[in-house]
């Protein structure tokens, strides 16, 4: 059962434009939810987060909305840039005890055409 | 980078040997992690390590084994290989003092042949 789901596996946006990338979650007891961001032959690496205290944060092009009535949460990129053309995942912490395990979606695949 | 090295980067290998991923760390933290990637399943964990000798199952367990003798090294066993095994492999590790936020190393890909 997949409890962190991102159902696009593509999007391509024009350079300049928002990118939009959606995620949606069926455990209610997730408190905290991360994006990554991952480049062809690297590692991924954390991008941003957010409190399911809040329902907004923002760094520079990137903020991420939380609609917790929803379970569902967004990455806008504004303005997008060729350099943002990546796989970005989607994941939440599982309850187990002090394990911090993550739960990953399966990753959309964003395509930043100049 | 978080002082996360994986090795070897690439190896490609034979159904039925046995092979060891290894992921080094520098920073001493607590928390590591083996995940693989695959195409339209994203990142799966297969198992974890929350202290030396300390490890747990994950995800993706079977088929692999994990050791942790020293702090910085994180070992990944695959006993005797199979094709469904070929992978993207990522060690990753908790900071000690972060949320939740993981940080991971450049991979491993292994092919079996």
């Amino acid at each position: 059962d997949q409890q962190v789901k991102q159902n696009s596996p593509s999007l391509s946006v024009q350079e300049g434009r928002i990118s939009i990338l959606n995620c949606d979650y069926t455990n209610s007891m997730f408190d905290y939810f991360l994006w990554y961001k991952k480049y062809p032959a690297e590692g991924p690496t954390f991008l941003i987060s957010i409190s399911s205290i809040k329902d907004k944060n923002e760094d520079g092009r990137f903020t991420v909305f939380l609609n917790k009535s929803a379970k569902h949460l967004s990455l806008h990129i504004v303005p997008s840039q060729p350099g943002d053309s990546a796989v970005y995942f989607c994941a939440a912490p599982n309850s187990g005890a002090g394990s911090y395990q993550l739960t990953f979606g399966k990753g959309t695949k964003l395509s930043v055409i100049p | 980078d978080a002082g996360i090295t994986q090795s070897p980067r690439h190896k490609v290998t034979e159904t039925g040997t046995p092979v060891t991923l290894r992921c080094h760390q520098t920073e001493n933290h607590r928390y590591m992690y083996w995940y693989r990637q695959d195409p339209g399943h994203g990142l799966r964990l297969i198992h974890y390590s929350y202290g030396v000798k300390d490890t747990d199952k994950g995800e993706v367990s079977d088929g692999y084994s994990v050791s942790r003798s020293k702090t910085e090294d994180f070992l990944l066993t695959l006993e005797s290989a199979t094709s469904s095994q070929t992978s993207v492999y990522f060690c990753a590790i908790k900071v000690t003092s972060g949320n939740n936020e993981q940080f991971f190393g450049p991979g491993t890909r292994l092919t079996v042949l």
